[in-house]
């Protein structure tokens, strides 16, 4: 099963509205997790580094304030796309390693759609 | 800083023939290396990765890959397709040691089979 799990898978949103995506480790505790966006036909693209308990780095170029990042527990962090316009649907994609032995796990990805 | 580089973007292949993706990497430390499968408008899917050890990994469905320290390099191979392995291919790299290492994407390498 999923090691990493992320939610919703799909969502759709009017523009102007804000969007949060949940990635939970359910088989390990992590104190760092990224998250990582992806335009049709393109790689993914690193944002954001999510360490628990104290702020996110960020990517250059990435907006911190439009792409807040929360980890308040060792297993949750959450990616929130404020204000969302149409330019910002994508893939957006969680990861995490395991401490234990420095394993990659990502999550299924969210598909944004922002109408 | 680390970087991936795959440059093949578009390689068609005959049904039944062998493959070989190419990715080169740069880091300055003993590299985590990955190869990721993504079918249209899905997420990722792990085929191998390298850690540690033995240089040449197997992967899932078929796949195989080498890690050869002197040339950088973490070539995939298959010794013969199906029409089922067309999709995008990502190369990536991480550091080996430490939960907190950020994993980089290649630009990834589109398979296309034919008949």
């Amino acid at each position: 099963g999923a090691v990493v799990s992320q939610h919703p898978s799909r969502v759709i949103c009017k523009s102007g509205t804000s969007v949060k995506i949940e990635c939970r480790s359910l088989d390990f505790q992590a104190t760092t997790m990224f998250w990582y966006r992806q335009f049709p036909k393109q790689s993914l693209m690193l944002m954001a580094t999510s360490n628990e308990g104290s702020k996110a780095t960020y990517e250059q170029g990435v907006e911190k304030d439009k792409f807040l990042i929360n980890h308040a527990s060792l297993t949750l962090s959450t990616l929130t796309v404020t204000s969302a316009h149409p330019e910002d649907s994508s893939f957006y994609i969680c990861s995490a390693r395991d401490p234990r032995n420095t394993e990659a796990f990502f999550g299924q990805g969210t598909r944004l759609t922002v109408v | 800083a680390q970087s991936v580089t795959q440059p093949d973007i578009h390689i068609t292949v005959s049904e039944g023939a062998s493959l070989e993706l190419r990715c080169n990497y740069s880091y300055g430390a003993t590299p985590y290396l990955f190869w990721y499968v993504q079918s249209p408008g899905q997420g990722l899917q792990l085929l191998l990765k390298y850690f540690s050890g033995d240089t040449l990994v197997q992967g899932i469905k078929g796949f195989e890959a080498e890690f050869k320290r002197s040339q950088s390099s973490f070539n995939l191979r298959k010794p013969s397709v199906h029409w089922s392995d067309a999709a995008e291919y990502f190369c990536a790299v991480g550091a080996a040691g430490g939960s907190a290492s950020k994993i980089i994407f290649g630009s990834g390498t589109r398979l296309s089979i034919r008949p």
